[in-house]
């Protein structure tokens, strides 16, 4: 059975900073990786989905980075600004299953302070 | 990235009473949408799986007569909770993705709809 792990759990840093979030699955056999950011009760924005055969996506100041091998994906966040504040998800498809059957981990609350 | 639509955004209703929850795809055709359930401070899991045309498909351990799915256009499922009770007190999030094998598979999900029963 795939499990998902993100860690850390929460993080907060102040305004600027670099930061990665990891993302750890126990199944390397994916169809893709995809990250999302949710707000407090809202729901889920797609921010990159890395296919199985890819190392890397990129988009703005948001990097995320696929070792289906070692079952590892990171999210970069280059330069961090109050409104990232929010939890983020990693989730994976398993090969082989409908493309709706997502894996997520428990997500990572991120709060980026002035 | 394409538009899923949530209605309502939040409900409160009575023990005993049904509820029904729409999720639209805006600017995309959608074959097939997904129901999620999130528990306070949990992850989502899938609930079902909605097939324009068809009957949908249930994960374990879900009462398909309690959450009933009706998925009759390329553009709209309904979920509702039928005979809800406090236990079914959730945040409900759907989910679409443009037909299959098109973007990649990458899913779209809808601001997601508090459920209140009381």
């Amino acid at each position: 059975k795939q499990e998902v792990t993100q860690i850390p759990a929460a993080l907060s840093v102040p305004e600027g900073e670099n930061l990665v979030l990891n993302c750890s699955f126990t199944d390397s056999a994916i169809y893709n990786l995809q990250w999302f950011r949710q707000d407090p009760g809202k729901g889920l924005t797609s921010l990159l989905l890395i296919q199985s055969s890819q190392r890397e996506q990129t988009s703005g100041r948001l990097n995320a980075s696929l070792d289906k091998s070692s079952g590892r994906s990171t999210l970069y966040i280059a330069a961090s600004q109050p409104g990232d504040s929010a939890t983020y998800l990693c989730a994976v498809r398993p090969s082989g299953t409908s493309y709706g059957k997502l894996t997520f981990g428990q997500g990572t609350i991120l709060t980026v302070h002035p | 990235g394409a538009v899923v639509s949530q209605h309502p955004s939040w409900v409160i209703c009575k023990s005993g009473t049904s509820v029904k929850i729409e999720c639209r795809s805006l600017d995309f055709q959608a074959t097939t949408m997904f129901w999620y359930r999130q528990f306070p401070k949990q992850s989502l899991m899938l609930m079902a799986t909605s097939n324009e045309g068809s009957k949908a498909t249930y994960e374990q351990g879900v009462e398909k007569d309690k959450f009933l799915i009706n998925h009759a256009s390329l553009t709209l499922s309904t979920l509702t909770v039928t005979s809800a009770h406090p236990e079914d007190s959730s945040f409900y999030i759907c989910s679409a993705s443009g037909t299959s094998g098109s973007n990649g598979g990458e899913l779209f999900f809808g601001e997601g709809s508090r459920l209140t029963v009381l």
